[in-house]
This record gives C-alpha cells, sequence and structure tokens, in this order.
C-alpha cells in the first residue's frame, strides 16, 4: 500500500465513450503525476501539477483531459479515445523538492 | 531522443547470483538516480537511489554504481532471490526533482529457484 489510490483499476471503453480515471493521495504531498506505461515503452510522464497547478503537459492529445480539484485528488478525463491509447494509466505523487514518486496500482485502459 | 538507457531489456538469473542491470544518460546536468522496482499488477516503487557526489550505495542486497565520467551507473543485485523477480527501471533527473524524472525502458529479471 502506498497511500495512492486510483480507481478504476480496469477500464474498457468505446472510441466514443467518455469516462475518467480518478486518484488519490494522502500522504500530504505537493506534486500530482500521470504517467502512461506502454509495453516496450518507457514510462510516459503526461501531465505534472504542483500545487494545483499544471506545470507540465508532455505533448498528449487533447483527448486526454487533467484535473486537479486540490492537492489529494487527480483525475484524468477520456474522451473520442483511439485503440493505441490502451496501456496502463499511472498515477503518482510526490514533493518537488525530494524527487521520490509514490505510484498507485494504476488504471488497466483498453479502448475498442 | 531516449534520455536514459537501460540494458538488458531482460535477464535470467539462479538464484543466489549476482543481477546487473545498466543505464546511460546523455544529459549532464541530471543530478539524481533512482532505480524503482515494479512488480505485476503493481506500481513501480522507489528501491535506492544515488547522487552524483557518491560512486557507491548499498541498502541490503541492493547496490548502485555510479560512474559520472563515462555518465553510467548501474544496479547490482547480490545473493539475488525469486522474490526479486519483477520489472527494474532507472531514472534520473536535474536538480533532485521529481517533476522531471526521465525512465529507462525497464529490465524485466526473472530469479529462477
Amino acid at each position: 500500500e502506498t497511500g495512492v489510490t486510483q480507481t478504476p483499476r480496469h477500464l474498457v471503453m468505446g472510441m466514443t465513450n467518455k469516462k475518467s480515471l480518478k486518484c488519490e493521495q494522502h500522504l500530504g504531498h505537493n506534486a500530482m503525476y500521470w504517467y502512461k506505461q506502454s509495453a516496450k515503452k518507457p514510462l510516459e510522464l503526461m501531465f505534472v501539477y504542483s500545487l494545483e497547478e499544471r506545470v507540465e503537459n508532455n505533448s498528449v492529445p487533447s483527448r486526454f483531459s487533467p484535473e486537479c480539484p486540490n492537492s489529494s485528488h487527480l483525475f484524468l478525463h477520456l474522451h473520442t479515445l483511439q485503440p493505441e491509447d490502451s496501456a496502463l494509466y499511472l498515477c503518482a505523487s510526490g514533493t518537488t523538492n525530494t524527487g521520490e514518486l509514490f505510484f498507485g496500482e494504476g488504471s488497466r485502459l483498453t479502448v475498442l | 531522443q531516449q534520455q536514459v538507457k537501460q540494458s538488458p531489456q531482460s535477464l535470467i538469473v539462479q538464484k543466489g547470483g549476482i543481477s546487473i542491470i545498466n543505464c546511460a544518460y546523455e544529459n549532464t546536468a541530471f543530478d539524481y538516480f533512482p532505480w524503482y522496482q515494479q512488480f505485476p499488477g503493481k506500481g513501480p516503487a522507489l528501491l535506492i537511489a544515488i547522487r552524483p557526489d557518491v560512486s557507491e550505495k548499498k541498502e541490503g542486497r541492493f547496490t548502485i554504481s555510479f560512474n559520472k565520467s563515462a555518465k553510467q551507473f548501474s544496479l547490482h543485485i547480490m545473493d539475488s532471490q525469486p522474490g526479486d523477480s519483477a520489472t527494474y527501471f532507472c531514472a534520473a533527473s536535474k536538480q533532485g526533482g521529481s517533476e522531471k524524472l526521465v525512465f529507462g525502458k525497464g529490465t524485466k529479471l526473472t530469479v529462477n529457484p
């Protein structure tokens, strides 16, 4: 148990659906992240929120929309995804001055 | 452009043996080098980390060796156990911060009984 909780753990959606991934941390961290993990690829940083402000957006398609309403919660809104978006989406939290990330167990997304 | 190159992609070791995973980086501004361990169905977890002011750091059976001039660092797992079977990721960042961690592609380690 890392203190970072992700829901749902598994999600299957069609290309026209709209769904959201949720992440919650109660570790007192001031930064939260979304990573994408695909087979045989490095962990890809998607979004970073520091002190609830987005500080990083690594050229992620607009069909992925993050939301950070407070320092403990992070969402990833999904709409009109493509099959190549199927992957494990990992949420992480950390403090910006220590370098350590605490990951959740991930949400396995399948786009049909 | 891959900033952190990790090898091998997969590794099979007998119980009690030494597992060695290597990483090379390009950006000389990197100053924090962690290793993460990921078990199936779980997210990665920090295993051990090093900063460039030391050449080696040991925690139990896990050792990081760091060669600043060669821009390389490696993870050594001594007396490898089946429970060490996991995927290992090296990473690097600047200014010790977590915002810009760059990960290697990962090494799947299998330790046979």
